[in-house]
């Protein structure tokens, strides 16, 4: 069974920093392109981020403007995102989500962790 | 690649018909494989997004039969051909033709 689970959010100040973790199971994690995708409470879905099956490459929304880096950790079977400089638009819950083939549309979503951004 | 779903909300009777469009700002059909990049997805209050649609009509496995995706290019539609009770939901199409990946932004059904 495939699982994705969050962690790591939580309250931060502006200009503050976090890192969220996403761990894998159930599939084979190295050979996946992972995205996280956020929802700010009451709002829609937007892409945050994606990273390769071997973390060569990476993709993040422009209106991030440099402030979040993807990552993964292959050997363990989990993928990162370092958040910086947060805003209170940051706020949101935020998704680990897979595609079961690279090019491909957005099979299993976990359940998400929540980062509060504010004073 | 700007979505654009309409209508925004809608009420249904329970056993009628819900119709949902999505329109791509371009064509997320791929000439190569001659597939379209669009997806459907089912929110429901306080969980992540479900898999409904792929492909544009391709019905991911274990999801009811009443639930249909058509269309392609830039015009696409999510039915369900007879709305239960447990349908309430919010509904987001998808691009995965490009990079950033862009969703609709949402249509919440409702019982009429």
């Amino acid at each position: 069974e495939v699982q994705l689970v969050e962690s790591g959010g939580g309250l931060v100040q502006p200009g503050g920093s976090l890192r969220l973790s996403c761990s894998a199971s159930g599939f084979t994690f190295s050979r996946s392109v992972m995205h996280w995708v956020r929802q700010a409470p009451g709002k829609g879905l937007e892409y945050v981020s994606a990273i390769s099956a071997n973390g060569k490459d990476t993709y993040y929304s422009d209106s991030l403007k440099g402030r979040f880096t993807i990552s993964r950790d292959n050997s363990r079977d989990t993928l990162y995102l370092q958040m910086t400089s947060v805003r209170t638009e940051d706020t949101a819950m935020y998704y680990c989500v897979k595609e079961p083939y690279s090019g491909s549309y957005y099979d299993y979503w976990g359940q998400g962790t929540l980062v509060t951004v504010s004073s | 690649i700007v979505m654009t779903q309409f209508p925004d909300s809608l009420a249904v009777s329970l056993g009628e018909r819900a119709t949902i469009n999505c329109k791509s700002s371009q064509s997320v059909l791929y000439s190569s494989d001659n597939k379209n990049y669009l997806g459907w997805y089912q929110q429901k209050p306080g969980q992540p997004p479900k898999l409904l649609v792929y492909w544009a009509s391709t019905r991911e496995s274990g999801v009811p039969d009443r639930f249909s995706g058509s269309g392609s290019g830039t015009d696409f539609t999510l039915t369900i051909s007879s709305l239960q009770a447990e349908d309430v939901a919010v509904y987001y199409c998808l691009q995965y033709y490009n990079t950033p990946r862009t969703f609709g932004q949402g249509t919440k059904v409702e019982i009429k």
